[in-house]
Order: C-alpha cells, then sequence, then structure tokens
C-alpha cells in the first residue's frame, strides 16, 4: 500500500540558512500535518491543512511557513535556521472520512 | 503540562506473555485515542485506535482498553513478540482539533 512520501529524508544547514520540507500524502488522503519531533521528545503538532487551506495551528515558529498545494502535496518552510530547529519532521496524511493520521518516514534535520 | 502521559519509560517482557502498555490523559475533551509503534529511523506506525464512546476495541493481538473515568487507556498485546520490539506512543484528539497529542512513549522489549 502507498505510504506517506516525504523528502529529503536526511538534511544538513548551517545556522540562519533556510530549508525547504517536503511532504506527498497517500492518494486521496486530502489532510496534511506536520510534527516536529526533538531528541527523546514526543511529537509535537506545529500545523495541518485540507484542501489547501490551514486548517489547525499549533506551536509553529513565525520562522517557519507551511502550504498546501494542488496536488495535496505540502511544504513546510524553515528560515533563519537555529540549532534548536535540529529535530524530526513528520508529515502525516488522513482522508477526510477517518480519524486517523497515517505518518512517513520523516526528515532528520540537523542544524550545526 | 503533559496532557498524554506515559508513565513507564520502558518494559521488558518475555516472548509469549502479556504486554501491557499505560496510558493517562487529563483532558476530559479528548474524544479519540490511537496507539502508534515507532522504530527507529522510521515514522509512527499506526496501530490499533478507540474512540471515547467505546471502553474496548480489539485487533488480532492487541486490544486497548478506555476507562474514561479513571481517564486511562491500555494497549494489551497478546502473545508479544520479538518483533514487537519498539516504542509505543498513546496519542489522543480532542473533538473540533486537528491535532495529535501525543505522550512520550514507552520502550517495549520483548527477549525471546
Amino acid at each position: 500500500a502507498a505510504g506517506v512520501i516525504q523528502s529529503p529524508r536526511h538534511l544538513i544547514k548551517e545556522k540562519r540558512e533556510t530549508a525547504t520540507l517536503k511532504c506527498y500524502p497517500i492518494p486521496r488522503h486530502d489532510t496534511v500535518y506536520w510534527y516536529q519531533q526533538g531528541p527523546g521528545q514526543d511529537p509535537q503538532f506545529l500545523i495541518s491543512f485540507y484542501e489547501k487551506m490551514q486548517s489547525d495551528k499549533g506551536s509553529i515558529p513565525d520562522r517557519f511557513s507551511a502550504q498546501q498545494f494542488s496536488d495535496y502535496h505540502s511544504e513546510l518552510n524553515m528560515s533563519s535556521l537555529e540549532l534548536g530547529d535540529s529535530a524530526l519532521y513528520f508529515c502525516a496524511s488522513r482522508p477526510l472520512s477517518r480519524v486517523t493520521q497515517y505518518f512517513g518516514p520523516g526528515t532528520r534535520l540537523t542544524v550545526l | 503540562d503533559q496532557q498524554v502521559k506515559q508513565n513507564s519509560p520502558s518494559l521488558s517482557v518475555q516472548e509469549g506473555r502479556i504486554s501491557i502498555l499505560n496510558c493517562d490523559y487529563t483532558n476530559s475533551m479528548f474524544d479519540y485515542f490511537l496507539w502508534y509503534k515507532k522504530y527507529p529511523a522510521e515514522g509512527p506506525t499506526f496501530l490499533i485506535s478507540i474512540s471515547s464512546i467505546k471502553d474496548k476495541n480489539e485487533d488480532g493481538r492487541f486490544t486497548v482498553f478506555l476507562n474514561k473515568s479513571a481517564k486511562h487507556l491500555s494497549l494489551h498485546i497478546v502473545p508479544s513478540q520479538p518483533g514487537d520490539s519498539a516504542v509505543y506512543f498513546c496519542a489522543a484528539r480532542r473533538g473540533g482539533s486537528e491535532k495529535l497529542v501525543f505522550g512520550k512513549g514507552t520502550k517495549l522489549t520483548v527477549n525471546p
């Protein structure tokens, strides 16, 4: 079965640089979520989109922005990167008819 | 403020025995609960869920029990297998919200 695809899987950036993470949801899933998981922490909700509109917002820094495109893929844009942004970033998707979110493999971002 | 709590960071059981993972929550507005399994370097994999209108849901070797009055849920795995060794996250969703709130996870080790 198709799963959520995230790219890149690993990313290394310097402080103050920018990064773009991409997420391709499971086909026919119209809602996309972004979570951040720091070392030894639980995943923290950042933001979600339904039909290209922001549907909910969590603890996402102002330096981050995200959007969902017409093909339902989503991108998380991160600017002025800080050391504390080093984390695993998960994308999840779900169809409108279900509550369950299905997670991708994650992008490991390392900020040096 | 941790609204979803998994008080046991780790659990070790023998193959063939029962594994019981516990989760407590504080927010009475949560209406849906999910368990995810996570291997290192992978995204969380959905295991089983339960709506707040039920007290039990079973799927193969996995059973989730919900005690709303105690704000407590548990995941039972019977029989446990070495391949079940992973970190298990409890997650909850509040009605009207998109985000999942996660516990900090319990690392399960099933010994052959």
